[in-house]
């Protein structure tokens, strides 16, 4: 599977626009972008994930550059319970995952 | 409904002994993942059964199995423990009707903490 490069940390106001980036420079034709997010304690969580299309859900939009190179997450209106780690996966299969070690992201008021 | 549900939350244990954890799936899924988190760290894939077989290992020592049973709950056992087997164990089930790419969904895990 191919490996990703996320920022260790980033802050983002309560309210604005989160924006996660994540680069994935080998990235193969039929692997996925997977997003999921850990809150302290508790178990990763699934956000979103798609091949090479913008994706959008009630949660967040994945938005995938043309060459497939990097992808950004974006959380529309963070809010503090929205402050966890973010982990950005690549790979084939979604039941396999291999996590890298994320980016925490900390929502200030 | 019920999400994932692991047992025990929390575990010690001693250098050289055998513990078992224990997984039940959502209901009406039939895959289950393992995965271990380091202090730290991301978690690391262990294993995934579906219909119980073993579809997948990750890089784990023989010390470290799993199996899954007819109801598609599951346990993993990890034997001959040592101290940096202290770790978050993750359980993980998904539905089995999606493709290949299916989101997993995760439980609380358990602590093991072995002194």
């Amino acid at each position: 599977d191919a490996k990703t490069t996320q920022p260790p940390s980033m802050d983002c106001a309560e309210g604005r626009a989160a924006n996660l980036p994540c680069n994935h420079s080998t990235i193969s034709g039929n692997e996925y972008v997977y997003w999921y997010r850990q809150i302290h304690s508790q178990g990763p969580q699934y956000i979103i994930h798609g091949l090479k299309n913008n994706e959008t859900n009630e949660m967040a939009s994945l938005i995938i550059t043309e060459d497939r190179k990097s992808s950004t997450l974006i959380l529309p209106h963070a809010t503090l319970r929205d402050t966890a780690v973010y982990y950005c996966i690549v790979g084939r299969y979604g039941n396999k995952l291999v996590f890298g070690a994320g980016t925490i992201l900390r929502v200030k008021s | 409904d019920a999400g994932v549900t692991q047992s025990p939350t929390h575990l010690i244990k001693t250098r050289g002994q055998q513990v078992t954890l224990r997984c039940s799936p959502i209901s009406g899924h039939k895959s289950v993942s393992w995965y271990q988190q380091v202090l730290g760290q991301g978690p690391q894939f262990i294993f995934q059964y579906y219909e119980k077989e073993e579809r997948g290992r990750g890089n784990f020592p023989d010390r470290f199995s799993a199996r899954q049973f007819p109801n598609y709950s599951s346990e993993l056992n990890v034997n001959a423990l040592l101290l940096g087997d202290s770790a978050l164990y993750l359980c993980a089930s998904s539905n089995p009707f999606q493709a290949t790419n299916e989101k997993l969904f995760f439980g609380s895990g358990t602590q093991l903490s072995v002194l």
